[in-house]
């Protein structure tokens, strides 16, 4: 069965920083291109940063650039987002996805004093 | 960036009937190879999104096949020929031929 578990949100300050988390099984991870996507609950999808195979190429939004940074262990078939500098308005529920489809469940970020 | 303007952005319509959404991009979504960088997705309440057509026409595996995508270039169409009740969600198109990726406004489908 194909999976993404997507973890590593919860409660920060602004300012602080988190880093997300997405394992992949079920299929060959090397091979997916994979982004992430954020939304405020309620709210419409807004893509955060993309990656290629393996990590030599990748792209992120305005909002975000700077800030955030997307990577890649292909060896542990995992894909991170590196959170600095948070602000209020990055809080949402972050869910991985790749580009042959599968998406994992979310994991929520707050950011507040 | 490429704006992707759906429409329209909520739709009620009765079981059984027809639903057609609208996805207009404001550049070209066809890459070199011929293939046209977009997908529609469908997100059902209090679930993550879930992809249902890529490259405009291909349906996802275990998509039903009263959903069908269309359009070349800048205009797109997701069709869902007869609305069933497990339809009810959210429905997105993104591109994806140039970095950032973008969505959609989104369209809200509900039973009428």
């Amino acid at each position: 069965e194909v999976q993404l578990v997507d973890s590593g949100g919860g409660l920060v300050q602004p300012g602080g920083s988190l880093r997300l988390s997405c394992v992949g099984s079920g299929f060959t991870f090397s091979t997916h291109y994979m982004y992430w996507v954020r939304q405020v609950p309620g709210k419409g999808l807004v893509w955060v940063s993309g990656i290629d195979y393996d990590g030599s190429n990748t792209g992120c939004a305005d909002s975000v650039k700077g800030r955030f940074t997307i990577s890649r262990d292909n060896a542990k078939n995992t894909l991170y987002l590196q959170m600095n500098s948070l602000r209020v308005e990055d809080t949402a529920l972050y869910y991985c996805a790749s580009y042959e489809g599968f998406w994992g469940q979310g994991t929520l970020v707050t950011v507040s004093s | 960036d490429v704006v992707m303007t759906q429409s329209p952005l909520s739709l009620s319509v009765t079981l059984g009937q027809p639903a057609s959404i609208s996805c207009r991009s404001s550049q070209s979504l066809v890459s070199s190879d011929g293939n046209n960088y977009m997908y529609w997705f469908q997100q059902r309440p209090g679930q993550s999104p879930r992809r249902l057509i890529y490259w405009v026409s291909n349906r996802d595996s275990g998509v039903p096949d009263r959903f069908s995508g269309s359009g070349s270039g800048t205009d797109f169409t997701l069709k869902i020929s007869r609305v069933e009740a497990e339809d009810v969600g959210v429905y997105y198109c993104m591109q994806h031929i140039q970095w950032p990726h973008t969505f959609g406004q989104g369209t809200k489908l509900e039973i009428k």
